[in-house]
């Protein structure tokens, strides 16, 4: 079975950074295009980064754009997600998710659990 | 950036109705779509991905239909445990984007 784990949000006082990381079982993260999507409290989905299997590609939402990069370690199965510069309307609960074919635009057959970003003084 | 709409919301039904969700992209996108269901506090589920494809596990009263800019999900026979909120997902350009979802209720 395929499970994403997501961990590192917390509170942060506005202007602050967080890295979040999402560590993967269950097969190899290598070959897949890995995505970030997040959930503010009561408000719809919004995707928010993706970064292609050898990381050669990113893109961002205009929302994070310049402040969020997103990385990853093959070698550990893990995703990053490094947010600077927060602002209040960031929090939200971040979900890690996974393609469903190798390919960088796809939909999302695997999801994290998601870990929650609240951005407060 | 595509703009995704959603219609209606929030939608009431009862226990085996036929229930049909519209999903509207400002662009073509072909068969670049995606649903989901979520329920409250937990994450997302894929329920039809290239906009008619039944995601493996899914029941089949689940459907998709549509390609350009027209799309729907529909539901054959509400089920108790189908009371959730559906999202679409255009899968054809960056950003990615959502629609605002559409929360099936009790009615």
């Amino acid at each position: 079975e395929v499970q994403l784990v997501e961990s590192g949000g917390g509170l942060v006082q506005p202007g602050g950074s967080l890295r979040l990381s999402c560590v993967v079982s269950g097969l190899s993260i290598r070959t897949y295009a890995m995505n970030w999507v997040r959930q503010a409290p009561g408000k719809g989905l919004e995707w928010v980064s993706v970064i292609s299997d050898s990381s050669e590609s990113t893109s961002f939402a205009d929302s994070v754009k310049g402040r969020f990069t997103i990385s990853r370690d093959n070698s550990k199965n893990t995703v990053y997600l490094q947010m600077n510069s927060l602002r209040a309307e960031d929090t939200a609960v971040y979900y890690c998710v996974k393609p469903k074919y190798q390919l960088l635009l796809d939909s999302f057959d695997v999801w994290g659990q998601g870990t929650t970003v609240t951005v407060s003084s | 950036a595509i703009q995704m709409t959603q219609s209606p919301s929030p939608l009431s039904a009862s226990v085996g109705d036929r229930v049909t969700i519209t999903c509207r992209a400002s662009q073509g996108i072909g068969n670049a779509l995606s649903w989901y269901q979520q329920k409250p506090g937990k994450a997302p589920k894929l329920l039809i991905y290239d906009a008619s494809s039944l995601f493996g596990g899914v029941p089949s009263r689940f459907s998709g239909t549509g390609s350009g800019t027209n799309f729907t999900l529909t539901i054959s026979s509400l089920q108790p445990e189908d009371f959730a909120t559906y999202y679409c997902l255009q899968n054809y350009l960056f950003p990615r984007t959502f629609g605002p979802g559409t929360k099936v209720e009790i009615k």
